[in-house]
């Protein structure tokens, strides 16, 4: 099983700063099946990035994704205050199928 | 409307079985992939199960197999875990999420809004 490592676990920050979230595989994961997600509360999570490094559909261009083998990076520019939610981390080429532990970006 | 729509959840005793039906409509059903995963009370997302687009494979977490099976009904658009033996450790809300391709290895595209089962005596 391949096992994700998000950092930090939590980062306090204010709108308008920057944000950079780290997720760490225990084994070489392949570009593309490596997936990121948001989550608010009270909801599901929704789709953010695929294939590393690909918006989804509708998600604006101050997220972004990169990073390759065991290290991947999911980078905020200029926080808006919906983007305050917790974010997942995803492998989705080897099974079981896992997620990160989460990080969770909270208003400063 | 592009949606997926769980029911079926509830209050259980351990050792009971329930079974969960997730709704879709908006798209072929029939070309997906889908899955299941969960989220224990104040945890992160676990993933279940994954049923391929034409219900010949299925596969499941460790912590399910052998209780748990997906199950589909591509000309009704719904897909079904019957979770069986069930744990106080099953307590979550489940989640039917859409592959973007019919087979298991795909990103998960689509959520529903999921379906709060708890295990307690």
């Amino acid at each position: 099983e391949i096992v994700l490592t998000q950092s930090p676990g939590t980062l306090s920050l204010s709108p308008g700063e920057g944000a950079t979230l780290s997720c760490r595989a225990s084994q070489s994961v392949s570009t593309g099946y490596f997936a990121w997600y948001q989550q608010k509360p009270g909801q599901a999570p929704r789709l953010l990035i695929y294939a590393s490094s690909s918006r989804a559909t509708g998600i604006p261009d101050r997220f972004s994704g990169s990073g390759s083998g065991t290290d991947f990076t999911l980078t905020i520019t200029r926080l808006e205050p919906e983007d305050f939610a917790v974010y997942y981390c995803q492998q989705h080429g080897s099974s079981p199928i896992t997620f990160g532990q989460g990080t969770r970006l909270d208003l400063k | 409307q592009v949606q997926l729509v769980e029911s079926g959840g509830g209050v259980v005793q351990p050792g009971t079985s329930l079974r969960l039906s997730c709704a879709a409509s908006g798209f072929t059903f029939s070309h997906y992939g889908l899955h299941w995963v969960r989220q224990a009370p104040g945890r992160g997302l676990e993933w279940v199960a994954v049923i391929t687009y034409d219900g010949r494979n299925d596969y499941y977490a460790d912590s399910v197999k052998g209780r748990f099976t997906v199950s589909r009904d591509n000309s009704n658009s719904t897909l079904f875990l019957q979770m069986n033996t069930l744990r106080g450790v099953d307590t979550a809300v489940y989640y039917c999420v859409k592959s973007y391709i019919g087979g298991y290895r795909g990103y998960f595209d689509l959520w529903g809004r999921g379906a709060r089962v708890t295990v307690s005596s």
